[in-house]
Protein backbone atom coordinates (compact mmCIF):
# COMPACT_ATOMS: atom_id res chain seq x y z
CA UNK A 1 0.00 0.00 0.00
CA UNK A 2 0.95 3.35 -0.66
CA UNK A 3 2.52 5.44 2.27
CA UNK A 4 3.98 8.87 2.77
CA UNK A 5 7.85 8.42 3.75
CA UNK A 6 9.93 11.28 5.83
CA UNK A 7 13.78 11.37 6.55
CA UNK A 8 15.34 11.83 8.70
CA UNK A 9 13.40 10.25 10.94
CA UNK A 10 15.10 12.17 14.18
CA UNK A 11 17.32 15.59 13.70
CA UNK A 12 19.17 17.52 16.47
CA UNK A 13 20.68 20.60 15.89
CA UNK A 14 21.66 24.24 17.59
CA UNK A 15 19.79 26.80 17.85
CA UNK A 16 20.42 29.21 15.06
CA UNK A 17 21.05 26.43 12.70
CA UNK A 18 18.45 25.43 9.00
CA UNK A 19 17.23 22.20 8.94
CA UNK A 20 15.45 20.43 5.82
CA UNK A 21 12.75 17.90 6.42
CA UNK A 22 11.65 15.73 3.50
CA UNK A 23 8.77 13.97 2.88
CA UNK A 24 7.92 12.16 -0.37
CA UNK A 25 4.26 12.02 -0.53
CA UNK A 26 1.94 9.22 -2.07
CA UNK A 27 2.51 9.35 -5.68
CA UNK A 28 -0.58 10.60 -7.62
CA UNK A 29 -1.73 12.65 -4.69
CA UNK A 30 -1.42 16.25 -5.43
CA UNK A 31 -2.16 18.33 -1.91
CA UNK A 32 0.67 18.46 0.32
CA UNK A 33 0.68 19.42 4.30
CA UNK A 34 3.20 20.36 7.04
CA UNK A 35 2.23 19.55 10.86
CA UNK A 36 3.32 19.67 13.69
CA UNK A 37 3.13 18.42 17.20
CA UNK A 38 4.95 19.48 20.31
CA UNK A 39 5.34 16.98 22.88
CA UNK A 40 2.53 16.28 24.64
CA UNK A 41 0.33 18.35 23.00
CA UNK A 42 -2.39 18.36 19.76
CA UNK A 43 -1.58 18.55 16.43
CA UNK A 44 -1.16 21.90 14.81
CA UNK A 45 -1.46 22.57 11.06
CA UNK A 46 1.59 24.59 9.29
CA UNK A 47 0.72 25.04 5.63
CA UNK A 48 -0.42 22.86 2.88
CA UNK A 49 0.75 23.15 -0.87
CA UNK A 50 -0.66 22.39 -3.98
CA UNK A 51 0.10 23.30 -7.80
CA UNK A 52 3.29 24.54 -6.89
CA UNK A 53 2.25 26.91 -4.33
CA UNK A 54 1.27 27.50 -0.99
CA UNK A 55 -2.17 27.36 -0.85
CA UNK A 56 -2.97 28.76 3.03
CA UNK A 57 -0.54 29.01 6.16
CA UNK A 58 -1.25 29.07 9.57
CA UNK A 59 0.16 32.07 12.01
CA UNK A 60 3.29 29.61 13.21
CA UNK A 61 4.63 29.43 9.45
CA UNK A 62 6.38 32.63 9.48
CA UNK A 63 9.01 33.66 7.50
CA UNK A 64 11.78 31.30 9.48
CA UNK A 65 10.05 28.50 7.31
CA UNK A 66 9.51 28.06 3.62
CA UNK A 67 7.85 25.23 1.85
CA UNK A 68 9.42 23.66 -1.47
CA UNK A 69 8.79 20.40 -4.15
CA UNK A 70 12.59 20.27 -6.06
CA UNK A 71 11.44 17.44 -8.16
CA UNK A 72 8.17 15.57 -9.04
CA UNK A 73 8.71 13.62 -5.49
CA UNK A 74 9.71 15.43 -2.88
CA UNK A 75 8.14 17.89 -0.61
CA UNK A 76 10.31 19.82 2.08
CA UNK A 77 10.19 21.87 5.03
CA UNK A 78 12.95 24.53 5.61
CA UNK A 79 13.52 25.91 9.41
CA UNK A 80 15.92 28.78 8.55
CA UNK A 81 16.90 29.32 11.86
CA UNK A 82 15.68 27.16 14.76
CA UNK A 83 14.71 28.11 17.73
CA UNK A 84 13.91 26.10 21.34
CA UNK A 85 10.97 26.34 20.80
CA UNK A 86 10.48 24.28 17.23
CA UNK A 87 11.33 21.43 19.06
CA UNK A 88 8.24 19.35 18.14
CA UNK A 89 7.62 16.06 15.49
CA UNK A 90 6.74 17.09 12.43
CA UNK A 91 4.54 15.33 10.21
CA UNK A 92 4.54 15.85 6.16
CA UNK A 93 0.73 14.39 4.89
CA UNK A 94 -0.70 14.40 1.35
CA UNK A 95 -3.84 13.81 0.10
CA UNK A 96 -5.54 13.64 -3.43
CA UNK A 97 -7.02 16.03 -5.35
CA UNK A 98 -10.79 17.56 -4.74
CA UNK A 99 -12.66 14.13 -5.07
CA UNK A 100 -15.32 13.90 -2.31
CA UNK A 101 -15.94 12.07 -0.15
CA UNK A 102 -13.57 9.98 2.27
CA UNK A 103 -11.07 8.58 -1.16
CA UNK A 104 -10.46 12.67 -1.84
CA UNK A 105 -10.08 14.42 1.30
CA UNK A 106 -8.33 11.98 3.51
CA UNK A 107 -4.83 12.70 4.54
CA UNK A 108 -2.58 9.91 5.08
CA UNK A 109 0.17 10.87 7.33
CA UNK A 110 3.84 10.23 7.11
CA UNK A 111 5.54 9.00 10.36
CA UNK A 112 7.00 12.02 11.39
CA UNK A 113 10.73 13.64 11.86
CA UNK A 114 11.17 14.45 15.49
CA UNK A 115 13.53 17.90 15.90
CA UNK A 116 15.19 18.79 18.82
CA UNK A 117 17.00 22.22 18.90
CA UNK A 118 19.43 22.42 21.73
CA UNK B 1 -13.68 28.47 21.12
CA UNK B 2 -12.15 24.87 20.69
CA UNK B 3 -13.39 23.73 17.23
CA UNK B 4 -12.58 20.20 18.20
CA UNK B 5 -13.29 18.86 21.69
CA UNK B 6 -12.27 15.66 23.37
CA UNK B 7 -13.27 15.94 26.78
CA UNK B 8 -11.66 12.39 28.00
CA UNK B 9 -8.02 13.18 28.41
CA UNK B 10 -7.54 8.98 29.48
CA UNK B 11 -9.78 6.36 28.93
CA UNK B 12 -9.51 2.41 30.70
CA UNK B 13 -11.15 -0.52 28.85
CA UNK B 14 -10.86 -4.14 29.05
CA UNK B 15 -9.94 -6.47 26.62
CA UNK B 16 -12.64 -7.43 24.38
CA UNK B 17 -14.75 -5.27 25.82
CA UNK B 18 -16.12 -1.99 23.62
CA UNK B 19 -15.25 1.23 23.50
CA UNK B 20 -16.51 4.99 22.92
CA UNK B 21 -14.00 7.95 22.74
CA UNK B 22 -15.92 11.22 22.72
CA UNK B 23 -15.81 14.10 19.86
CA UNK B 24 -17.54 17.39 19.59
CA UNK B 25 -17.03 20.11 17.08
CA UNK B 26 -17.86 23.17 16.34
CA UNK B 27 -18.49 24.78 12.83
CA UNK B 28 -21.02 26.85 10.68
CA UNK B 29 -20.18 25.47 7.51
CA UNK B 30 -22.65 23.16 5.76
CA UNK B 31 -19.61 20.89 4.22
CA UNK B 32 -16.76 19.00 6.07
CA UNK B 33 -15.18 16.10 6.65
CA UNK B 34 -14.32 14.27 10.43
CA UNK B 35 -11.60 12.35 11.05
CA UNK B 36 -10.28 10.00 14.05
CA UNK B 37 -6.48 9.05 14.00
CA UNK B 38 -4.72 6.86 15.93
CA UNK B 39 -0.73 7.70 17.45
CA UNK B 40 1.05 4.43 18.99
CA UNK B 41 3.64 4.83 21.35
CA UNK B 42 6.16 5.14 18.35
CA UNK B 43 4.56 8.42 17.43
CA UNK B 44 2.99 8.14 14.05
CA UNK B 45 -0.51 9.23 12.85
CA UNK B 46 -2.71 6.54 11.57
CA UNK B 47 -6.20 7.22 10.28
CA UNK B 48 -8.98 5.60 11.09
CA UNK B 49 -12.35 6.54 9.72
CA UNK B 50 -14.06 9.41 7.66
CA UNK B 51 -17.57 10.92 8.12
CA UNK B 52 -18.95 13.93 5.76
CA UNK B 53 -21.18 15.86 7.01
CA UNK B 54 -23.25 14.86 3.92
CA UNK B 55 -23.18 11.37 4.45
CA UNK B 56 -26.44 9.57 5.36
CA UNK B 57 -25.11 6.76 7.31
CA UNK B 58 -22.41 6.03 9.87
CA UNK B 59 -19.50 5.27 8.78
CA UNK B 60 -17.28 2.07 9.54
CA UNK B 61 -14.36 0.23 9.13
CA UNK B 62 -14.08 -3.18 10.26
CA UNK B 63 -14.25 -2.75 14.61
CA UNK B 64 -14.47 1.08 14.03
CA UNK B 65 -17.71 2.96 13.86
CA UNK B 66 -18.20 6.84 13.87
CA UNK B 67 -21.58 7.50 15.98
CA UNK B 68 -22.64 10.64 14.29
CA UNK B 69 -24.99 13.10 15.57
CA UNK B 70 -24.94 16.12 13.30
CA UNK B 71 -27.42 17.95 15.48
CA UNK B 72 -25.15 17.23 18.63
CA UNK B 73 -22.60 18.43 16.10
CA UNK B 74 -20.81 15.02 17.86
CA UNK B 75 -18.67 11.98 16.17
CA UNK B 76 -17.64 9.60 18.58
CA UNK B 77 -15.26 6.95 17.66
CA UNK B 78 -16.69 3.34 18.80
CA UNK B 79 -14.51 0.32 19.01
CA UNK B 80 -15.70 -2.48 19.39
CA UNK B 81 -13.94 -5.79 21.09
CA UNK B 82 -10.83 -3.77 21.92
CA UNK B 83 -7.26 -4.99 21.53
CA UNK B 84 -4.21 -4.82 23.73
CA UNK B 85 -2.53 -2.97 20.26
CA UNK B 86 -5.59 -0.40 20.66
CA UNK B 87 -3.57 1.16 23.59
CA UNK B 88 -2.71 4.72 21.72
CA UNK B 89 -3.64 7.89 21.79
CA UNK B 90 -6.88 9.15 19.42
CA UNK B 91 -7.16 12.35 18.03
CA UNK B 92 -10.17 13.82 16.53
CA UNK B 93 -9.88 15.84 13.26
CA UNK B 94 -12.32 18.33 11.13
CA UNK B 95 -11.65 19.93 7.75
CA UNK B 96 -14.03 22.43 7.43
CA UNK B 97 -14.91 25.34 4.71
CA UNK B 98 -16.49 23.94 1.37
CA UNK B 99 -14.00 22.31 -0.55
CA UNK B 100 -11.84 25.13 -0.25
CA UNK B 101 -8.39 25.20 -1.68
CA UNK B 102 -6.38 23.92 1.53
CA UNK B 103 -8.24 20.95 3.30
CA UNK B 104 -6.15 21.80 6.13
CA UNK B 105 -7.31 19.59 9.39
CA UNK B 106 -7.83 21.21 13.04
CA UNK B 107 -7.62 18.11 15.46
CA UNK B 108 -8.64 18.08 19.00
CA UNK B 109 -6.57 17.50 22.25
CA UNK B 110 -6.66 14.06 21.94
CA UNK B 111 -7.45 10.60 23.99
CA UNK B 112 -4.91 8.56 25.44
CA UNK B 113 -7.02 4.95 25.35
CA UNK B 114 -5.26 2.22 27.68
CA UNK B 115 -6.58 -1.80 26.94
CA UNK B 116 -6.25 -3.64 29.80
CA UNK B 117 -6.02 -7.33 29.35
Amino acid sequence: EPEVTQTPSHQVTQMGQEVILRCVPISNHLYFYWYRQILGQKVEFLVSFYNNEISEKSEIFDDQFSVERPDGSNFTLKIRSTKLEDSAMYFCASSEPGTSGMRGETQYFGPGTRLLVL
Amino acid sequence: AQKITQTQPGMFVQEKEAVTLDCTYDTSDPSYGLFWYKQPSSGEMIFLIYQGSYDQQNATEGRYSLNFQKARKSANLVISASQLGDSAMYFCAMREGLMDSSYKLIFGSGTRLLVRP
